[in-house]
């Protein structure tokens, strides 16, 4: 089945900078793959999203790119505001149902 | 608010018990799908339903079932609970595309507390 490793566990930034989170995945039939976004006791939130058909998508301050070679994405943010302060999840589908495989998740601290 | 509800809010119990976890997916959504997340294990799939059928399977346990009913609401069913089904459990949905390429929308979670 899918595995996914998720890089680093912890990262701690200054506001203002960018934060850069990376994923590897096992399965190469896999060809969707989501980050998430959860805040201490709630549910995980979609931030951006990358089919397998694109190299790097962008929205707003938030980017993702896939290499699809290698079996890896990483989520890039810019300019980090105290407010992304959360734990960050890559995802990667299972191609029979849609089943995602989750990263270990990577505790985002942005220090003002 | 992503439009998926889960009920209860939170959950506390004996081990031994039997416990229902519901789930309503977003108007329109015919798939869901159910997630634990304990400390230890992080977000594991268990199991996913599409339009009432089962379609995909993760590392459920024998002890754990689930349904989709034909108004396509889930629910998800716990028996003989031990200390380490202590854990949040969400239900997400998606429209079903074809490709599983689907954006997964989660509910706010159910908190189950096995003491």
């Amino acid at each position: 089945g899918e595995n996914v490793e998720q890089h680093p566990s912890t990262l701690s930034v200054q506001e203002g900078d960018s934060a850069v989170i990376k994923c590897t995945y096992s399965d190469s039939a896999s060809n969707y793959f989501p980050w998430y976004k959860q805040e201490l006791g709630k549910r995980p939130q979609l931030i951006i999203d990358i089919r397998s058909n694109v190299g790097e998508k962008k929205d707003q301050r938030i980017a993702v790119t896939l290499n699809k070679t290698a079996k890896h994405f990483s989520l890039h943010i810019t300019e980090t505001q105290p407010e992304d302060s959360a734990v960050y999840f890559c995802a990667a589908n299972n191609n029979a149902g849609n089943m995602l495989t989750f990263g270990g998740g990577t505790r985002l601290m942005v220090k003002p | 608010d992503s439009g998926v509800t889960q009920t209860p809010k939170h959950l506390i119990t004996a081990t031994g018990q039997r416990v229902t976890l519901r789930c309503s997916p977003r108007s329109g959504d015919l798939s869901v799908y159910w997630y634990q997340q304990s400390l230890d294990q992080g977000l594991q799939f268990l199991i996913q339903y599409y339009n009432g059928e089962e379609r995909a399977k993760g590392n459920i346990l024998e002890r754990f079932s689930a349904q989709q009913f034909p108004d396509l609401h889930s629910e998800l069913n716990l028996s003989s609970l031990e200390l380490g089904d202590s854990a949040l459990y969400f239900c997400a949905s998606s429209v079903g595309l074809a490709d599983n390429t689907d954006t997964q929308y989660f509910g706010p979670g159910t908190r189950l507390t096995v003491l």
